[in-house]
């Protein structure tokens, strides 16, 4: 069975600052897909990058932005210039087959 | 286009009585799924769907039961309710199985006491 851990609880950072969440994941299988997932206050869970493992070139979405290490089994997720509209709950999402695992996520929290 | 929707938004059960969550998505996928999330915890896959007519268990099946008629609906039913199933659950819907993303609900908040 697969695993993802999320080791940072609850992380903050000033607004405009650059924060990194991190994401490890155990698994056997060699295609795989990883996610990041926000979920804000609303509870709504909102997709923030996609990864694919067979990619070698790590997902950028605007200010989002992944660095994969697949030998480690490593997906943090970088944010740069940190807005007040990225507090949230963030999860690191494991795919293979039809199963999506989460891990147990971590609390941003943006200071002005 | 709505995406997926879910009723109730909130719902309070006595233990033991029974209720139906419901879920409907109109984006024509075919998998649909059903997650619950306990406080502090990410999502754990209770129920899935592959298409109509075919459901299968998750990691945390126990206690519920599924049915998918058509490609649009996609109900959770829980028999007997137990405090432990107080969770917020979230329905969601991809269009395969693999790589494209799932499309998620706004959720159910359910106290069981």
């Amino acid at each position: 069975a697969q695993t993802v851990t999320q080791s940072q609880p609850e992380m903050s950072v000033q607004e405009a600052e650059t924060v990194t969440l991190s994401c490890t994941y155990d698994t056997s299988e060699n295609n795989y897909y990883l996610f990041w997932y926000k979920q804000p206050p609303s509870r709504q869970m909102i997709l923030v990058i996609r990864q694919e493992a067979y990619k070698q070139q790590n997902a950028t979405e605007n200010r989002f932005s992944v660095n994969f290490q697949k030998a480690a089994k490593s997906f943090s997720l970088k944010i740069s210039d940190s807005q007040l509209g990225d507090t949230a709950r963030y999860f690191c999402a494991f795919k293979s087959a039809r199963q999506l695992t989460f891990g147990s996520g971590t609390q941003l929290t943006v200071l002005p | 286009n709505a995406g997926v929707t879910q009723t109730p938004k909130f719902r309070i059960l006595k233990i033991g009585q029974s209720m139906t969550l419901q879920c409907t998505q109109d984006m024509n996928h075919n998998y649909m799924y059903w997650y619950r999330q306990d406080p502090g915890m990410g999502l754990k896959l209770i129920y899935y769907s592959v298409g109509a007519g075919i459901t299968d268990k998750g990691e945390v099946p126990n206690g519920y039961n599924v049915s998918r008629s058509t490609t649009e609906d996609f109900p959770l039913r829980l028999e007997l309710a137990a405090p432990s199933q107080t969770s917020v659950y979230f329905c969601a819907s991809s269009t395969t199985g693999n790589s494209y993303e799932q499309y998620f609900g706004p959720g159910t908040r359910l106290t069981v006491t």
